[in-house]
C-alpha cells in the first residue's frame, strides 16, 4: 500500500530564506506526483504537477524535483515572502486507477 | 465564478440524518472525485468517477454514497450520519490521467 510521509510538520522562516519541503513516497511505481498549496478554510490549488518521467517543473520561485527510484521529491522555494505561509501538500497519482495518495502536509510560516 | 463549486459551505447536523453535499463544475472534466480532510489524517479518497455512468469506491466509502447526475455534478450522500463523519469534504475533478486535479474550497461538515 502506498504510503506518502512530508517532513516536516510545521516550518517557520524568515522572510527571504530560501526553503526546501521533503515529500517521501513507499512505492516508486507512480504515474506523476503532485504539489498542491492550501489555505486555512480555502481548498487545495495545484502548484506544480511532475510526470513520472520527468525530473522537475519549475513555476516563478518554485522548483519541484522526482526521484521515483528513491521514492522522494522535494519543493524548493526561493526568497520566501509572508503570502508563502500556507499547509503545501504532496500527492502521487498511482499507476492502476489515477487515485491521489496524499501526504499530511508542512505547514509553511514565513514571518516579515 | 469558481470552477469547481460545492454546496453548503458549511453544515451542522445531528446524528442519524441524511446529508447530501453537492458538488458542479465549469471545467469540462470527465473525472470526479469526493476527499475527506481530517487533522492529522490528511485527504482521503471516498469515490471516484471517470464518467456518468463510472462509480468507483475509495479508500473509506463505508457510510457514503455517490450520485454522477451529469458530467458537471457529482453528489455525495451521507445515509445516516454519525459524529465521526465531522470533517472537512473536498470534491475534485480532473482532465485525462496526466492532468492535474483541480479543487472546491470544501464543505466543513459537523454533526453532534
Amino acid at each position: 500500500k502506498q504510503e506518502v510521509t512530508q517532513i516536516p510538520a510545521a516550518l517557520s522562516v524568515p522572510e527571504g530564506e530560501n526553503l526546501v519541503l521533503n515529500c517521501s513516497f513507499t512505492d516508486s511505481a507512480i504515474y506523476n506526483l503532485q504539489w498542491f498549496r492550501q489555505d486555512p478554510g480555502k481548498g487545495l490549488t495545484s502548484l506544480l504537477l511532475i510526470q513520472s518521467s520527468q525530473r522537475e517543473q519549475t513555476s516563478g520561485r518554485l522548483n519541484a524535483s522526482l526521484d521515483k527510484s528513491s521514492g522522494r521529491s522535494t519543493l524548493y522555494i526561493a526568497a520566501s515572502q509572508p503570502g508563502d505561509s500556507a499547509t503545501y501538500l504532496c500527492a502521487v497519482k498511482d499507476n492502476q486507477g489515477g487515485k491521489l495518495i496524499f501526504g499530511q502536509g508542512t505547514e509553511l510560516s514565513v514571518k516579515p | 465564478d469558481a470552477d469547481v463549486t460545492q454546496t453548503p459551505r458549511n453544515r451542522i447536523t445531528k446524528t442519524g440524518k441524511r446529508i447530501m453535499l453537492e458538488c458542479s463544475q465549469t471545467k469540462g472534466h470527465d473525472r470526479m472525485y469526493w476527499y475527506r480532510q481530517d487533522p492529522g489524517l490528511g485527504l482521503r479518497l471516498i469515490y471516484y468517477s471517470f464518467d456518468v455512468k463510472d462509480i468507483n469506491k475509495g479508500e473509506i466509502s463505508d457510510g457514503y454514497s455517490v450520485s454522477r447526475q451529469a458530467q458537471a455534478k457529482f453528489s455525495l450522500s451521507l445515509e445516516s450520519a454519525i459524529p465521526n463523519q465531522t470533517a472537512l469534504y473536498f470534491c475534485a475533478t480532473s482532465g485525462r490521467s496526466n492532468q492535474p486535479q483541480h479543487f472546491g474550497d470544501g464543505t466543513r461538515l459537523s454533526i453532534l
